[in-house]
């Protein structure tokens, strides 16, 4: 089945700076790579997504770059703020519908 | 729209006590899905309903775990004989379809077998 590398367990930027979280899966069928994020002691919510037929978004401050060829997919934070500490996970599609997860990238703010 | 509803926030068992969590999605989505999050394992699949009906179960642990989705508004994870090695967040998601839509998830479960 697929997996989902998440290659940064902890990231640390200055507030202001810019945070890169960066993912590789395995499922060449795969389609579908959104992102969520965690806040201490609260549930996941969804960011931002990207689908296959494109290779950038951007929402706002967050930029996703997906690289079919490499397998691999990128979360962008520009001019990172004090609020956007959390754990954040990137996922796949794995067939059609079931999401699979990485393991997330703590990413901490610093003032 | 108060999102999706999981009860009880926090359980306590004995080990090979039964546990039974509850999910109530959000009005009109239409998938339902399962996830267990702990530390070291992350977050892994159990199983999905869509339009009420199962449709993947693979990763539900076979003996001992079981999921029903009664009626539109509620799912049920049961879990029987509980184990240590169970205590985890147990995550319920909904989404209005099935295919790459984005997952609202619930609080969680936080179950703890002692």
């Amino acid at each position: 089945g697929e997996k989902v590398e998440q290659h940064e367990s902890t990231l640390s930027v200055r507030e202001g700076d810019s945070a890169v979280i960066n993912c590789t899966y395995t499922d060449t069928a795969s389609s579908y790579f959104p992102w969520y994020k965690q806040e201490a002691g609260k549930s996941l919510h969804f960011v931002i997504d990207i689908r296959s037929n494109v290779d950038r978004k951007q929402s706002q401050r967050l930029i996703v770059l997906l690289d079919k060829k490499a397998k691999r997919f990128s979360l962008h934070i520009t001019a990172t703020q004090p609020e956007d500490s959390a754990i954040y996970f990137c996922a796949a599609t794995e067939g059609a519908d079931r999401l699979t997860f990485g393991k997330g990238t703590q990413l901490i703010i610093q003032p | 729209n108060a999102g999706v509803i999981q009860t009880p926030r926090h359980k306590v068992t004995g080990k090979g006590q039964e546990a039974t969590l509850w999910c109530e999605p959000i009005s009109g989505h239409s998938a339902v899905f399962w996830y267990r999050q702990t530390i070291v394992q992350g977050l892994e699949f159990l199983t999905y309903f869509r339009n009420q009906a199962p449709i993947d179960d693979s990763g539900m642990p076979k003996e001992r775990f079981s999921a029903q989705m009664p009626n539109q508004s509620h799912s049920t994870l049961k879990i029987q004989s509980t184990q240590p090695q169970d205590s985890a967040v147990y995550l319920c998601a909904s989404s209005l379809e099935v295919s790459n839509e984005r997952l609202f998830f619930g609080h969680g479960t936080k179950l703890s077998v002692l």
